[in-house]
């Protein structure tokens, strides 16, 4: 399985804040890499697939960049509503696999 | 817009078998341009792709977990089901079901169902 290593595994912010979270994964994973945001108690939401691209009704303040195997996302103005823990996820091969999470908190 | 609910025991005893169903609405199992997925989340493992299945009956499960897994479609009710067997305290998790088109590869997973917790205790 590919293993996808996440930096740091928390972050404490402020609203207003710019805040960067790395991941890398064991092989190259081309362009096959999403970032999900889950709130306690609730499923992951989709944020970014294929590094980039923002999912339907995610805010612009979110951004994803990188290639290979290190990949960032970026949350440019943090609001109190991004207050969560994010993962990164390959889907590259067979099984997928995700980040161990950052949390993201006050 | 396309909404998944799990449903099924929350508590079993070790060794007896994990039965899941999510029914979907607002989209249809049968649609050849998605997967259909299981997923669980546990402290010790974190989020961890159980396996998944398509219209066309072609399955995919993880390797860690495929002795024990089987998957099924039910088309007339719009659901899809798990099976896990023989489980133990480490099969304890949050259960979620979710979609994945099938352009992303091995799953991008864009619809999640709010989860089913799991619990395994004698």
């Amino acid at each position: 399985d590919i293993q996808m290593t996440q930096s740091p595994s928390s972050v404490s912010a402020s609203v207003g804040d710019r805040v960067t979270i790395t991941c890398r994964a064991s092989q190259g994973i081309s362009n096959w890499l999403a970032w999900y945001q889950q709130k306690p108690g609730k499923a992951p939401k989709l944020l970014i697939y294929a590094v980039y691209s923002l999912q339907h009704g995610v805010p612009s303040r979110f951004s994803g960049s990188g290639s290979g195997t290190d990949f960032t996302l970026t949350i440019s103005s943090l609001q109190p509503e991004d207050f969560a823990t994010y993962y990164c996820q390959q889907a590259n091969s067979f099984p997928p696999t995700f980040g161990q999470g950052t949390k993201v908190e006050i | 817009q396309v909404q998944l609910q799990e449903s099924g025991p929350g508590l079993l005893k070790p060794s007896q078998t994990l039965s899941l169903t999510c029914t979907v609405s607002g989209g249809t199992v049968s649609s050849a341009g998605y997967y259909w997925n299981w997923i669980r989340q546990s402290a010790g493992k974190g989020l961890e792709c159980i396996g998944r299945l398509h219209s066309s009956g072609r399955t995919d499960y993880n390797p860690s977990l495929q002795s024990r897994v089987t998957t099924s479609l039910d088309t007339s009710r719009n659901q899809f089901s798990l099976r896990l067997t023989s489980v133990t305290a480490a099969d304890a998790a949050v259960y979620y079901c979710a979609r994945a088109p099938i352009a992303s590869n091995y799953g991008l997973f864009d619809s999640w169902g709010p989860g089913t917790l799991v619990t395994v205790s004698s």
